[in-house]
C-alpha cells in the first residue's frame, strides 16, 4: 500500500493562478482532511470530508474549495492564488472507528 | 477555538541524553496524539492515547494522556540522531464524525553526535 499519496511534490504560482493539488489513499478510509503547514505555526485544518460525499470547512477555509470526487480521492483548488497561500500543503485521512490521521508527504506551495 | 501550548519550541541535546516535552491545553481532550516530522516529509505517528492517566511506550518513546484531560507529555529516552525532527502533539475531541485534530506549534528536536 502506497498509503496517502499527494501530487504535486512542488510549485511555484504567480499571484491570480489557479490550480489543484491532487489527494489520494489506498487504505479504504472513509475521512480525509487538507492541512497547511506555515512556520511556527503548527498543521492548521482547511477543509475535510467526513465521508464520500460530504465536505465542510475547517479553521482556515478562505480562498480554497474542496472536491470529494470519490472516496479515494480529496482534492483542495486555489481559485486565485496569493502570496499568502505560500506554505506547506498536507493531506490526511482516517478509517472508520479509528482516531488516528496518517498523514501524505506534503504540497510544497510557493506563491509569488 | 481550542489552543494547544507545546514546550519547550526547540531542544538542542547531546546523543544519549534523555528528552522531554509536553502540551497543554484550555480544554479538555478525549484523545492524545504525537507525531514526528522529519525535513520534508509528513508526519508520522508516534504514539497514541485514548484514556485519561494512560502511559503507553513504543521502544525508547513514552508519553502519558493527563489525569485532566488538558495535557500530554512525550518522553525520549537515550537519543540518538536520527530523532531529530519536529514533534507534534494533538489533541482531537471525537464530537460526531469529525474527529479533528488540533495542533501544537511543535518541538523541534537538535541531537549533537
Amino acid at each position: 500500500n502506497a498509503g496517502v499519496t499527494q501530487t504535486p511534490k512542488f510549485q511555484v504560482l504567480k499571484t491570480g493562478q489557479s490550480m489543484t493539488l491532487q489527494c489520494a489513499q489506498d487504505m479504504n478510509h472513509n475521512s480525509m482532511y487538507w492541512y497547511r503547514q506555515d512556520p511556527g505555526m503548527g498543521l492548521r485544518l482547511i477543509y475535510y470530508s467526513a465521508s464520500e460525499g460530504t465536505t465542510d470547512k475547517g479553521e482556515v477555509p478562505n480562498g480554497y474549495n474542496v472536491s470529494r470526487l470519490n472516496k479515494r480521492e480529496f482534492s483542495l483548488r486555489l481559485e486565485s492564488a496569493a502570496p499568502s497561500q505560500t506554505s506547506v500543503y498536507f493531506c490526511a485521512s482516517r478509517g472508520s472507528g479509528v482516531r488516528e490521521q496518517f498523514f501524505g508527504p506534503g504540497t510544497r506551495l510557493t506563491v509569488l | 477555538g481550542q489552543q494547544l501550548n507545546q514546550s519547550p519550541q526547540s531542544m538542542f541535546i547531546q546523543e544519549g541524553e534523555d528528552v522531554s516535552m509536553n502540551c497543554t491545553s484550555s480544554s479538555i481532550f478525549n484523545t492524545w496524539l504525537w507525531y514526528k516530522q522529519d525535513p520534508g516529509e509528513g508526519p508520522v505517528l508516534l504514539i497514541a492515547l485514548y484514556k485519561a492517566g494512560e502511559l503507553t511506550s513504543n521502544g525508547r518513546l513514552t508519553a502519558q494522556f493527563g489525569i485532566t484531560r488538558k495535557d500530554s507529555f512525550l518522553n525520549i529516552s537515550a537519543s540518538i540522531p536520527s530523532d531529530v525532527g519536529i514533534y507534534f502533539c494533538a489533541g482531537q475531541n471525537s464530537g460526531g464524525s469529525n474527529y479533528k485534530l488540533t495542533f501544537g506549534k511543535g518541538t523541534l528536536l537538535t541531537v549533537n553526535p
